[in-house]
């Protein structure tokens, strides 16, 4: 079974641009967890989506969303990027809500 | 709102040492508690959770609700054990998202 897909693996923008990251679970997962690492802050929880719907949130501002895709594909959108919002961002997935997650290699977003 | 600490960021041991990760959290209800272990140019992966009571690769963690504490230990180390290691928490019955410590990176010496 082929693993977490992230794409793309690193970005690079720029003060007030936006961007997409995109997602492809473990075939047959239905649950899509997004993290942010920083060397600050560490692992933090952004959101889950399960369904096609955001099951829960992270203490995040509105700027960072999310969606998720019948097929279970789920991309996460970061509008009016600041410098902080530079970090790893990974995305894991799982079967089913609450069960074993399976980690992707993540996306290194640059903010300049 | 819960939080997870590790107390230290890094811990080297000799080969064949015993090795104990410390783990402390602070939450009011019953949460689940996992080891999460990142080798080396590797992806994030599970190394144990709590409710499972296993032995992964000769690690063993006891939750200690007494101490809030889940420490992680093996009893000799071995060099393919270096590697970031993090400790997890998850409220609300598995709806939640985790709620990761700082890390602990792992260096076992020959």
């Amino acid at each position: 079974k082929a693993g977490v897909t992230q794409t793309p693996r690193y970005l690079i923008k720029t003060r007030g641009q936006q961007v997409t990251l995109s997602c492809s679970p473990i075939s047959g997962h239905r649950s899509v967890s997004w993290y942010q690492q920083t060397p600050g802050q560490g692992l933090q929880f952004l959101f889950e989506y399960f369904s096609e719907t955001q099951r829960n949130k992270g203490n995040f501002p509105g700027r960072f969303s999310g969606r998720q895709f019948s097929n279970s594909r789920s991309e996460m959108n970061v509008s009016t990027l600041e410098l902080g919002d530079s970090a790893l961002y990974l995305c894991a997935s799982s079967r089913d809500r609450g069960e074993k997650l399976f980690f992707g290699s993540g996306t290194q977003l640059s903010v300049l | 709102a819960q939080r997870v600490t590790q107390p230290e960021k890094l811990l080297s041991v000799f080969k064949g040492a015993p090795v104990e990760l410390k783990c402390n959290y602070s939450y009011s209800g019953s949460p689940e508690l996992f080891w999460y272990v990142q080798y080396s140019r590797q992806r994030l992966q599970l190394l144990l959770r709590h409710i499972s009571r296993e032995s992964i690769k000769g690690f063993t963690a006891d939750l200690n609700k007494g101490e809030t504490s889940f420490h992680l230990k093996k009893p000799f180390a071995q060099e393919e054990d270096s590697a970031m290691y993090y400790c997890a928490l998850r409220t609300g019955g598995g709806a939640d998202g985790l709620t990761f410590g700082k890390g602990t990176h792992l260096i076992i010496q020959p």
